[in-house]
């Protein structure tokens, strides 16, 4: 079965950074792309990055570009997202998923929350 | 980017009866290599998403044959054709068409 387990969430000031990991197992990790998502309290979801197979291809959506970096370690099975300078309208649910690779996604971890408040 | 609009927000049903959800983008999701990249995903309490429909109309494995979707170009529906107990939380909608890719605000289905 295919398991995607977050971690990394928290508590934490604003303009602190953060780094949110994903391990995957039951599937060939390096053959998805791989994405974060992150549900917003009273906003909604919002698909934040992909990152491709291989770690070459990086989609970010605009209003995240520059202040958080996708990243994968397929030696790992791992997944990663690097937030800087984190606001508090960045506190969200983040959740890794697997891509399919044909526009859209078909597994979810469960999620960790990060909050953002001085 | 992509506007997907969800109707209604809130569905209070009855079990046993049908149940729609509308889903609305601002632009043709019909993309260049002619699918169109609709899906539908549902998130039950306490739960992560879970994909129910992609490419508009197919089924994913293990999805109650009552889940069926529906639509073209810009305008898409969610039916489920007797609700069962197991079906209440919120369903999303996602294009994949365009990038950024963009979900639905969400509607949610709860008894009525």
């Amino acid at each position: 079965d295919v398991q995607l387990v977050e971690s990394g969430g928290g508590l934490v000031q604003p303009g602190v950074s953060l780094r949110l990991s994903c391990g995957a197992s039951g599937f060939t990790f390096s053959n998805y792309y791989m994405t974060w998502v992150r549900h917003i309290p009273g906003k909604g979801l919002e698909w934040v990055a992909n990152i491709g197979p291989d770690g070459s291809e990086k989609y970010y959506v605009e209003s995240l570009k520059g202040r958080f970096t996708i990243s994968r370690d397929n030696a790992k099975n791992s997944l990663y997202l690097q937030m800087r300078s984190l606001r508090a309208e960045d506190t969200a649910i983040y959740y890794c998923a697997r891509d399919t690779g044909r526009r859209t996604i078909d597994h979810w971890g469960q999620g960790t929350l990060v909050t953002v408040s001085s | 980017d992509v506007v997907m609009t969800q109707s209604p927000l809130s569905l209070p049903v009855t079990l046993g009866q049908p149940a729609s959800i509308s889903c609305r983008s601002s632009q043709s999701l019909v993309y260049s290599d002619g699918n169109t990249y609709l899906n539908w995903f549902q998130q039950r309490p306490g739960q992560s998403p879970r994909r129910l429909i992609y490419e508009v109309s197919n089924r994913d494995p293990g999805v109650p044959d009552r889940f069926s979707g529906s639509g073209s170009g810009a305008d898409f529906t969610l039916k489920i054709s007797r609700v069962e107990a197991e079906d209440l939380g919120i369903y999303y909608c996602l294009q994949g068409s365009h990038w950024p890719y963009t979900f639905g605000q969400g509607t949610k289905l709860e008894m009525k």
